[in-house]
């Protein structure tokens, strides 16, 4: 059964930081590899899907990465703002393509 | 303008009621996806669709039913044998194929009261 960790559960940093913000899972045998993010009350927002076949992907001042040997994938933010404050979730891919397996997520707060 | 909607925004239920939970998608795709969020877990699947009139168990179904009648529709419906119905409702969408991407609707929130 694919059980996914993020840690830390909550994290507080300056503006301007960069940051990195970590997921591990249990079972290489996957799909791909999503990560979310969430503001409070509201749905999610894809913000990089990793192929199985990749290491990495960038949007804008995000990259993931993916490293199926060691069950690990990791979401750098560069030059935090205070608008990424939010809580980032990855998800798993698995179950013939269909079943995302999620994490508890990070809780991301940048403050002024 | 193309997204899943969901509504009602929040819900509210006497015990012993059924409730459906309303999903949209005008993205074409053809799988669509509930799940159901508590605090301090992660999102866990309730019951998904990869094709119309089609549905299968996600890992936590006891209580739930759904149907798959149009492309564009997948209601829930949270039945009174739910033993513990607050939580708050995701509906996704994807392309149902191997590197599938999901996407998400606004969700509901449902209070039992």
């Amino acid at each position: 059964k694919q059980e996914v960790t993020q840690i830390p559960a909550a994290l507080s940093v300056p503006e301007g930081e960069n940051l990195v913000l970590n997921c591990s899972f249990t079972d290489s045998a996957i799909y791909n590899l999503q990560w979310f993010r969430q503001d409070p009350g509201k749905g999610l927002t894809s913000l990089l899907l990793i192929q199985s076949s990749q290491r990495e992907q960038t949007s804008g001042r995000l990259n993931a990465s993916l490293d199926k040997s060691s069950g690990r994938s990791t979401l750098y933010i560069a030059a935090s703002q205070p608008g990424d404050s939010a809580t980032y979730l990855c998800a798993i891919l698995t179950g013939g393509g269909n079943k995302l397996t999620f994490g508890t997520g990070t809780q991301l707060k940048v403050e002024l | 303008d193309g997204g899943i909607t969901q509504s009602p925004k929040y819900l509210f239920r006497k015990e012993g009621q059924n409730v459906t939970l309303s999903c949209e998608q005008n993205l074409n795709h053809d799988a669509m996806y509930w799940y159901r969020q508590d605090p301090g877990q992660g999102l866990r699947l309730i019951y998904y669709s990869q094709i119309v009139n089609d549905f299968q168990k996600g890992d936590i179904a006891e209580g739930y039913s759904v149907s798959r009648e149009k492309k564009e529709s997948f209601p829930l419906t949270v039945t009174s044998a739910q033993k513990n119905p607050t939580a708050f409702y995701l509906c996704a969408s994807g392309t149902g194929l191997d590197h599938n991407e999901q996407f998400f609707g606004p969700g509901t929130r449902l209070t039992v009261l």
